[in-house]
């Protein structure tokens, strides 16, 4: 089976802390996805890369950044965490663009405060 | 731009069938697919629709209409523990592929 494991399942940080959520898969996946995930909003997309040293910001992209070194590893980073930014991010990985769709990670809950 | 829009919650009774409809406006469709997320869990996959029709994966079938911009999802004999959210989520070629998601639909699961 695919994994995708997110380093931590909760998290709490204070405000202006720079904050680091590491996400890695074991099955040589070209694409990662950054989301977050809040009530009644669905998924929103963060950051993508769809190879090393890639990034393509999504629909929030603002407050944050993301770092691909390695092909296994996809970070993404709040330079400056703000209350605002609590919520559950799920991190997602994709062989390619046909139909497997994605695995999740399990998800990071980070409240900052 | 894209919108996606499913019901906020249904309610159904074990052992009948449900239908949690999705439609959706996207400028550069490159597929439709539905994830089950149970409460406090990650999403998971269940389908994949990019040409019209059903597909049909046990007691699940997905049903997509292009020129519509319509799904749904059908779930037959339902069991208590198929309780769980239900998200669409479609992909656009414009922009990178990239895949959206609607605010996913609840689905109670009554005995």
């Amino acid at each position: 089976d695919v994994k995708v494991t997110q380093s931590s399942r909760y998290l709490v940080k204070r405000t202006g802390e720079k904050v680091f959520l590491e996400c890695v898969q074991d099955m040589d996946h070209e694409n990662m996805f950054w989301y977050r995930q809040d009530p009644g909003l669905g998924l929103r997309l963060i950051y993508f890369s769809y190879d090393v040293k890639m990034k393509e910001k999504g629909d929030i992209p603002e407050g944050y950044s993301v770092s691909r070194e390695k092909k296994e590893r996809f970070s993404l980073i709040l330079e400056s965490a703000s209350t605002n930014q609590t919520s559950m991010y799920l991190c997602a990985s994709s062989l390619d663009l046909t139909g497997d769709g994605y695995t999740f990670g399990s998800g990071t809950r980070l409240t900052v405060v | 731009g894209q919108n996606i829009d499913q019901p906020t919650e249904m309610t159904a009774t074990e052992g009948a069938i449900v239908q949690i409809n999705c439609t959706y406006q996207t400028s550069g469709f490159n597929g439709l697919f539905w994830y089950q997320q149970h409460a406090g869990e990650a999403p998971t996959f269940l389908s994949y629709n990019v040409l019209d029709g059903l597909e049909e994966k046990g007691r699940f079938s997905s049903f997509l209409s292009r020129s519509k911009g319509y799904s749904y999802l059908l779930l037959k004999e339902l069991q208590m523990k198929d309780s769980a959210s239900y998200l669409c989520a479609v992909r656009d070629r414009t922009g990178g592929f990239k895949t959206i998601f609607g605010a996913g639909t609840r689905l109670f699961v009554k005995a």
